[in-house]
C-alpha cells in the first residue's frame, strides 16, 4: 500500500461531460503529481502541485485543470470530455524535495462512451 | 519527442534466468533515474533508482547499470521469479524540472515457471 488514495477507482461517462478525480497524498507529503497512462502514449506527466501552489506543467490539455487544497488533497478536473480522454489517471505524492521518490496511487480508470 | 526510449516492449524469461531491460535518454540534464514496477490494476511502485555519479546500484536481485557517456541505463533482474511478472518502466527527471518524471513506454515481463 503506497499510502496514496485515489477516488473513484472507475468512472464511466459520456462525451462532453465533466468529471473530477480526487487524490489524497501520503501523510506528510507536500507535493502531488498527476499522470495519464494510455496504451499509445504510455505514462505522461500532466501537472504538479506543491503545498497548494502549481509547480510544474506537462502535457496537460486546456480542458483539464487541477488544484491542491489546504489539507493537501488534490483534484483533477476534466471537462468537455472526448473519446481520446479514456485512460488511467494516476496521482503520485512525494515530500517535494529534489528527486524524492514518488509514490503512486492505484489510479482512476476513466472510460468515455 | 520521446526523451526516454525503452526496450524491449515485451520479454519472456524462464524462472531462474536473468531479465534485462534497457533504456536510453537524450536529455543530458537528467540526473535521477528510477525504475518502477507495475502489476495489473495497481499503480507503479518504485523499485530502485540511481544517480549518474555511480555506475551500478544493487538491491537484492535487482541491479541498475548506468553508462553516462552512452546515455543508457539498464535493469537486471537476477534469478527471475514468476512473481516478477509485471510491467517495468524506466524514468528520468531533472532537478530543475521539479522532479517530474519522464517515463519510458514500459516492458511487459513474463517469467515462465
Amino acid at each position: 500500500d503506497s499510502g496514496v488514495t485515489q477516488t473513484p477507482k472507475h468512472l464511466i461517462t459520456a462525451t462532453g461531460q465533466r468529471v473530477t478525480l480526487r487524490c489524497s497524498p501520503r501523510s506528510g507529503d507536500l507535493s502531488v503529481y498527476w499522470y495519464q497512462q494510455s496504451l499509445d502514449q504510455g505514462l505522461q506527466f500532466l501537472i504538479q502541485y506543491y503545498n497548494g501552489e502549481e509547480r510544474a506543467k506537462g502535457n496537460i490539455l486546456e480542458r483539464f485543470s487541477a488544484q491542491q487544497f489546504p489539507d493537501l488533497h488534490s483534484e483533477l478536473n476534466l471537462s468537455s470530455l472526448e473519446l481520446g480522454d479514456s485512460a488511467l489517471y494516476f496521482c503520485a505524492s512525494s515530500g517535494g524535495q529534489r528527486n524524492q521518490p514518488q509514490h503512486f496511487g492505484d489510479g482512476t480508470r476513466l472510460s468515455i462512451l | 519527442q520521446q526523451q526516454v526510449k525503452q526496450s524491449p516492449q515485451s520479454l519472456i524469461v524462464q524462472k531462474g534466468g536473468i531479465s534485462i531491460i534497457n533504456c536510453a535518454y537524450e536529455n543530458t540534464a537528467f540526473d535521477y533515474f528510477p525504475w518502477y514496477q507495475q502489476f495489473p490494476g495497481k499503480g507503479p511502485a518504485l523499485l530502485i533508482a540511481i544517480r549518474p555519479d555511480v555506475s551500478e546500484k544493487k538491491e537484492g536481485r535487482f541491479t541498475i547499470s548506468f553508462n553516462k557517456s552512452a546515455k543508457q541505463f539498464s535493469l537486471h533482474i537476477m534469478d527471475s521469479q514468476p512473481g516478477d511478472s509485471a510491467t517495468y518502466f524506466c524514468a528520468a527527471s531533472t532537478a530543475s524540472g521539479y522532479s517530474t518524471l519522464t517515463f519510458g513506454k514500459g516492458t511487459m515481463l513474463l517469467v515462465s515457471p
